[in-house]
């Protein structure tokens, strides 16, 4: 499986943008760019996911390199609920897999 | 819309002392999926149904049984639960292409 390597840990101030980096330098041609979330105590979810082009929705925005071998995720403005644990996961759109999980990076937003 | 529910949600067991994890989606999902998360760990995943009637083993199978008798029901059983299995639990569906939802997991100890 192709993984990713993501910063174990980032900090960023409430009310300001926040880029989170993920690499993904084995990632194949096939595969999507997944970011899910895990708010304290609870399951994982969805934030965004994208293939070539950067993508935006209500929650956030995903920026794909040219390569592809590297994306961001761009949270516009943290707020104090926004502090979680990121996850970058590289699978294929509609296969029955399931989803591969790292460490993920742990953000903290200070007010 | 409750999406995907798990039950119990807390439980302690006896080493040897046999389970049963409940997960129940509405949303009429054909995949369905079980995870284990330990402290500052990714979501690794145990076994997992592409349908009705089916199952599938996933990176950390062994110790686990399933069962999904009806499409919105994914069973996982523990026979003789160790103290390795002490870990929280996630259930998670899917269809396609769609994003995967998740439980709020089960918090399972076992001394």
């Amino acid at each position: 499986d192709a993984k990713t390597t993501q910063p174990n840990s980032m900090e960023s101030n409430e009310e300001e943008p926040v880029h989170l980096p993920c690499n993904h330098s084995t990632i194949s041609g096939t595969d999507y760019i997944h970011w899910y979330r895990q708010l304290p105590s609870q399951g994982p979810e969805y934030v965004i996911h994208g293939l070539t082009s950067n993508v935006n929705n209500r929650m956030a925005s995903l920026a794909i390199a040219e390569d592809r071998k590297s994306s961001t995720l761009i949270l516009h403005r943290a707020t104090l609920r926004d502090a979680a644990v990121y996850y970058c996961i590289l699978g294929t759109g509609g296969g029955a897999d399931g989803l591969t999980f790292g460490k993920g990076t742990h953000l903290i937003i200070q007010p | 819309n409750a999406g995907v529910t798990q039950t119990p949600k807390f439980r302690v067991l006896k080493t040897g002392q046999s389970m049963t994890l409940l997960c129940a989606q509405d949303m009429n999902h054909e995949y369905m999926y079980w995870y284990r998360q330990d402290p500052g760990m990714g979501l690794r995943l145990i076994h997992y149904s592409v349908g009705e009637g089916t199952t599938a083993k996933g990176e950390v199978p062994d110790g686990y049984n399933v069962s999904r008798l009806k499409k919105q029901n994914f069973l996982l059983g523990l026979e003789s639960a160790a103290p390795s299995q002490t870990s929280v639990y996630f259930c998670a569906s899917r269809s396609g292409f769609a994003t995967t939802f998740f439980g709020q997991g089960t918090r399972l100890t076992v001394v």
